[in-house]
């Protein structure tokens, strides 16, 4: 059964200051996703990561994927205020099938 | 180009009775799958159809069942509700099996 963990759950930041947001997930995947959750809201796609050593950028937000070690980073530079949100990685183990989320990283950006 | 579209927005039930869900595709997408959404939980896959068939299921009890209408848009229906099925239940769509889905705004069951 395919695992994503997440880590942190909980980031609290200050503004303008930089940090990382870790997924590791179990086995391997065709691809893997970053979501924003807004509360009450539903998800909204960030990025798309469909190979080995993707790199995708926008804005002040960055997400890479290593499949060799099941990991992706989503890079946060330079925080606001308005990037305080619920992210989610997500893991497509083959092309089509489900999404296996993992928990959820709760980011408050501090003035 | 309409995207993905759920109704009803909200909805309260009581514990033991019924519920349909409704999910409109994006126009040209042919697969959808259903999640569910705890509070404070990532959410989980509950199942998927293509082209009518449902083609994948998650850890769910068969009182979740579903449809895929020929127009491509779906419903998920919960029989015997229970506490524990209060949630955001969310729909996405996609084009065949490759491409990236596409979620709705969700449905927020509250079971009492």
């Amino acid at each position: 059964e395919l695992k994503v963990e997440q880590n942190p759950l909980f980031l609290s930041m200050q503004e303008g200051k930089n940090y990382t947001i870790y997924c590791n997930y179990s086995t391997t995947s065709d691809r893997l996703y970053w979501y924003r959750q807004d509360p009450g809201k539903s998800l909204e796609s960030l990025f798309v990561l469909l190979s080995n050593g993707a790199v995708k950028q926008e804005g002040r937000l960055m997400a890479s994927l290593d499949t060799k070690a099941r990991l992706s980073t989503l890079h946060i530079t330079a925080a606001v205020h308005d990037l305080s949100a619920t992210y989610f990685c997500a893991v497509e183990e083959t092309s089509g099938s489900r999404l296996t989320f993992g928990e959820g990283t709760q980011l408050t950006v501090n003035p | 180009e309409t995207g993905v579209t759920q109704s009803p927005t909200h909805l309260i039930k009581t514990r033991g009775q019924q519920v349909t869900l409704r999910c409109s595709s994006q126009s040209g997408h042919n697969t959808v799958s259903w999640y569910q959404q705890a509070l404070g939980q990532g959410p989980q896959f509950i199942f998927q159809y293509y082209r009518e068939e449902e083609n994948g299921r998650g850890n769910f009890p068969p009182r979740f069942s579903g449809l895929q209408f020929p127009n491509y848009s779906s419903e998920l229906n919960v029989n015997a509700l229970e506490l524990d099925d209060s949630a955001l239940y969310l729909c996405a769509s996609r084009e065949n099996w490759e491409y990236e889905q596409y979620f709705g705004p969700g449905t927020r069951l509250t079971v009492t």
